[in-house]
Order: structure tokens, then sequence, then C-alpha cells
């Protein structure tokens, strides 16, 4: 079965610095999520991306933070300058299309920022 | 704006009995119901999905769920629980279209021996 894949599966990075997660969504999938989930709390939406543009984002979704998808088959989540409270496990998903609702998730990154 | 609200941050229960994890949401438009589970170190699977006609669900793992809109709940149900259902059950909301899934604080399963 076809599964969304995200790496690394543990990025530690100190303060300051830039990161990059990586995604590969479902092949066909036209909707693609970036949702973070900081220990113990919530899992959080911060974007979605259709038709190589962001379509909504949250207020957690700052200047900071950038999304690309470079090519057919990645999406990336960009942090600029990593904060302490940036650490986080970060969760790409992607839907098929707008029709069908549920969105399947990878596996998470967890990002330690130190 | 759509919330979610889990009652119970913790369930503990015993081996073979059975368990419900509640789920209450907000919404002034129609909504479509998931719940999802996290296995420790693990990402989010969907367990189960409401998006239209019979409000009674099942999903993987023995798992049902129960839409009642009169009382906007979305409670999550197993007859019988095993020692693998060990894990964080999240509820989760979405409004439809290409819109974002709103998670509940999710609820810690933990089946004793």
């Amino acid at each position: 079965e076809p599964e969304v894949t995200q790496t690394p599966s543990h990025q530690v990075t100190q303060m300051g610095q830039e990161v990059i997660l990586r995604c590969v969504p479902i092949s066909n999938h036209l909707y693609f999520y970036w949702y973070r989930q900081i220990l113990g709390q919530k899992v959080e939406f911060l974007v979605s991306f259709y038709n190589n543009e962001i379509s909504e984002k949250s207020e957690i979704f700052d200047d900071q933070f950038s999304v690309e998808r470079p090519d057919g088959s990645n999406f990336t989540l960009k942090i600029r300058s990593t904060k302490l409270e940036d650490s986080a496990m970060y969760f790409c998903a992607s839907r098929i299309d707008r029709e069908l609702y549920e969105q399947y998730f990878g596996p998470g990154t967890r990002l330690t920022v130190t | 704006a759509q919330s979610v609200t889990q009652l119970d941050s913790q369930v503990p229960v015993f081996e073979e009995a059975p368990v419900e994890l509640r789920c209450n949401y907000s919404s002034s438009v129609s909504v479509y119901l998931f719940w999802y589970v996290q296995y420790p170190n693990q990402g989010l699977q969907l367990l189960l999905k409401y998006l239209s006609g019979s409000t009674l669900v099942k999903g993987i793992n023995g798992f049902e769920a129960e839409f009642n809109k009169s009382q906007t709940s979305f409670h999550l149900r197993k007859p019988s629980v095993h020692i693998s259902d060990t894990a964080e059950y999240f509820c989760a909301v979405t409004l439809g279209g290409y819109q974002k899934v709103t998670f509940g604080i999710g609820t810690k399963l933990q089946v004793i021996p």
C-alpha cells in the first residue's frame, strides 16, 4: 500500500540554524500538509499546499517557515532560523483530491533544537 | 472555526474489557470526523472516519464509532481491548474541501494485563 515517507526520522540542530524536513507524499495525491506536535501537546496544523501554492496557513507558520515542492515527488518544510520552541515532531500529510477528505500521514520527523 | 474536545486525557482499562473514548466537536457547519491512533514512536494511522451515511462506522482493529449530531459527539468504542491497543488516540475534524484537520488533545489508552 502506498504511504507517505519522511526524512530524516530525527534531526538535531543548533538554535539559529536552518533545517529542511523532507516528505514524499503518495504519488497521485494533490493536497499536501504539514503539522507539528510539541511533546505532550496536540497535533497542530501548520500549512496546506495545493497547485504549487499555499492554500492556508496557521499563525504558527510565520516568516521563518516556508514550503516547497521542488519536483514532482518531494514536499519540503524549511525553518530558516530555528528556535528552541521549534522542537517538535513534524508530520507531513497528503490527500488525493478535494472530495475525499482522508489525509494520509507520514511517520514524522522529530526535530530537536539545542 | 471547528474544535474538538477529548474529555479524558488517560484511560486505563483491563485487557478484554470494553472501552469508550469520548470526543465532542464544535462547528457551525457540517463536518467530517476521524479517529487516528498513534503507537509509541510512530506516526498517525487512520482508525476510522465518518463522512456521511450510517452514523455507526467501523474501523480497523475492531474499533467503531458513532456519530451523534444532536450531541455533537463521535465516541470511539471497542468491546474487548488487547494489550496491543495501548496507544494514543486522537479525534479529529475537517470541514472538507482542502481544509486542514483539527485534532483533539488525544487520549492515552493504557491496557492493563
